[in-house]
């Protein structure tokens, strides 16, 4: 079975920029989340999919972020426009829909290393 | 403050020692406690996942919460050099959502 794949797995631009990041998770997991590191910080949480639904985007730092999961199954994160704070590991997980919560475990991709000039 | 602070290491131990790795959490809310494994250029890997208090036990590994204390605890026994890699806490109130520490560096030296 086919892990969680992203792409790219770096890139490099320059400030103000824009750069999209693709995911897609396990077939058949209906949840699909992104998570973002930044240099010498935690993982931190971003947004939730719920099959094409954002169920969850309190983590996104501001509006130059937009995320999409067309049709329920890939997804995409494009930063517009790209800033220095960006820079950082771009990761993206997801988890089929179980039938309790507590059975619910997140299956992580490689990430997308960004560095923004 | 942070909501989960774990112990910073690097963590240098000999192969088959016994290693413990620890987090604290501020957030009585959360109920769901994971321990993570990333290796170098991959992403984190779902070690041991603990719904509420108690231990659970996975071959060598052996997870233990705490929820009195607010803490968390992984050991490894008879440690490996392919165990070698960075270990992440994580907590969660909602499953999935989920708010890690900042990981802890283990070598296991041959």
């Amino acid at each position: 079975e086919a892990g969680v794949t992203q792409f790219p797995s770096h890139s490099v631009i320059e400030k103000g920029q824009t750069v999209t990041l693709r995911c897609d998770p396990i077939s058949g997991h209906d949840n699909l989340y992104w998570y973002r590191r930044v240099m010498g910080k935690e993982i931190k949480f971003l947004l939730h999919f719920v099959k094409e639904s954002k169920q969850d985007e309190s983590g996104m730092p501001n509006n130059r972020f937009l995320a999409e999961r067309t049709g329920g199954t890939y997804s995409t994160l494009k930063v517009q426009p790209a800033e220095l704070e960006d820079s950082g590991v771009y990761f993206c997980a997801s988890s089929q829909r179980a039938g309790t919560p507590t059975n619910e475990k997140l299956f992580f991709g490689s990430g997308t290393q960004l560095s923004v000039l | 403050q942070k909501e989960v602070e774990q112990d910073p290491g690097p963590l240098s131990v000999p192969e088959g020692a016994i290693v413990s790795l620890n987090c604290t959490y501020s957030n009585s809310a959360f109920q769901y406690f994971m321990w993570y494994r990333q290796y170098s250029r991959k992403g984190p890997e779902l070690l041991m996942y603990t719904y509420s208090s108690g231990n659970k036990e996975d071959g060598r590994f052996t997870a233990q919460v705490d929820k009195s204390s607010k803490y968390i605890s992984l050991f490894i026994r008879d440690s490996q050099p392919s165990d070698s890699a960075t270990y992440l806490c994580a907590t969660s109130i909602l499953a999935g959502k989920s708010t890690f520490g900042d990981g802890t560096t283990l070598t296991v030296k041959p």
